[in-house]
Order: structure tokens, then sequence, then C-alpha cells
């Protein structure tokens, strides 16, 4: 399998609920992001790492964990969300951090009842 | 703070005709790169073309050129010869040069009609 891809591409949970979305990549890559993608809003970047190491955390709540064992995983773990959390997902990859291309995954489409 | 514009919520296009979306950004950096990337049914954000703000040539991929106005702050997709398949929603983004952060615009959902 080649690209970047996402599990599960579709989820609906509870509020009280806890669940887990992964992304893997299969470029060799480095580096590796988490963005949000709301109905009539530009995609809001979440989170950044390089090498395994968080660079970046936009502002986002603590009900959003992050995760990224190796260069190839990355997960964001969710707990006790809200309904406005529900959105689209998006898992992206680049070779190096500053690197002009992000390559992204399908994406997770999360429906938060 | 840097914010890129896409005006038109939706357009429209008849195949193999040409259609031209526009994006405006703001930015008060001279180094910078520009992207188009198109967002399918299938969600798959893919990368269509991108710019760098230092070439003054606009770039090109096959049916696909931009129109990169540096000063305008402007940074247009022309598809030319559209195709079923080219429907879709587009977003154009931008990303400083020293930074990993991408802004996106809001999108354009294009249509295609045979």
């Amino acid at each position: 399998e080649t690209g970047v891809t996402q599990t599960p591409r579709h989820l609906v949970m509870g509020m009280t609920n806890k669940k887990s979305l992964k992304c893997e990549q299969h470029l060799g890559h480095n580096a590796m992001y988490w963005y949000k993608q709301s109905a009539k809003k530009p995609l809001e970047l979440m989170f950044v790492y390089n090498f395994k190491e968080q660079t970046e955390n936009n502002s986002v709540p603590s009900r959003f964990s992050p995760e990224c064992p190796n260069s190839s995983h990355l997960f964001l773990h969710l707990h006790t969300l809200q309904p406005e959390d529900s959105a689209l997902y998006l898992c992206a990859s680049s070779q190096e951090r500053i690197q002009e291309t992000q390559y992204f995954g399908p994406g997770t489409r999360l429906l938060v009842l | 703070a840097q914010t890129v514009t896409q005006s038109q919520p939706e357009m429209s296009v008849q195949e193999a005709e040409t259609v031209t979306l526009s994006c405006t950004y703001d930015t008060s950096e001279s180094d910078y790169y520009l992207f188009w990337y198109k967002q399918p049914p299938s969600r798959q954000m893919i990368l269509v073309i991108r710019q760098e703000a230092y070439k003054q040539q606009n770039a090109t991929e096959n049916r696909f050129s931009v129109n990169f106005q540096k000063a305008a702050k402007s940074f247009s997709l022309k598809i030319s010869d559209s195709q079923l398949g080219d429907a879709a929603m587009y977003f154009c983004a931008y990303r400083t040069y020293n930074t990993d952060k991408l802004i996106f615009g809001t999108g354009t959902r294009l249509q295609v009609f045979p």
C-alpha cells in the first residue's frame, strides 16, 4: 500500500467514549500532521510531528491527544469530545518538516453525538 | 496575520471548456509557497500544482496552470479542457518559506457538466 492511509474512514462516538484515529504513511517521510476540516471553514492545522517529536500544537483542546510512536505512524486519541468536534480529520506527511509539499490521507469522518 | 481568500464558493464549467478559480492571499512575507489542492468526493486531498513566490514564471502541470500575480497577491488556477473527473473541491493554500504551517482558503466547489 502506498501513500498516506487513515483508519477508520468513518467514526460515530458518544461524548463519553474514548476512540483513536490512526494514520500511516508509506512514503518514508519524517514529518506528520493532523488537520481538522469543518464544514464551511478552512482546514485547521492541529499538530505537527517531526522525527516523532511534537513541534506544534495549534491551541488544540486537551480532549485531543496525539501520539507519534515512529515516523510512519500517527495517532489522535479522542476522549470526552463535544458535538462541535464533528469534522473530517485529515492526516498528512512530508519528507521533512520544512518541506513544500504535504501529502494527505483520505481522512476520517467523525460524528460526535 | 496570513490569510487566504477564495471568493467563489461554487463554479461550474462545461466539459472541454476552460475555467478559472480565484485565490487571493495576504502576507507581509516575501518568500513563500502557494498551492492548489483538489479534494474529490473520496476526500483525498491531492496536490494539483505549486508555485514558489521567487519564481516569476507561472507553474504549469498538464491542463492546470496558474496566474501568479505577486504584487496583487493573487494566485488563480486555470483548468483547460475540463474533464468530468475534475469535479471536486479546490483549495488554495499558502505556506511561508521557513515554516510547515499550511494556511488554506475555504475552497471552491467545481462542477463539470457533460
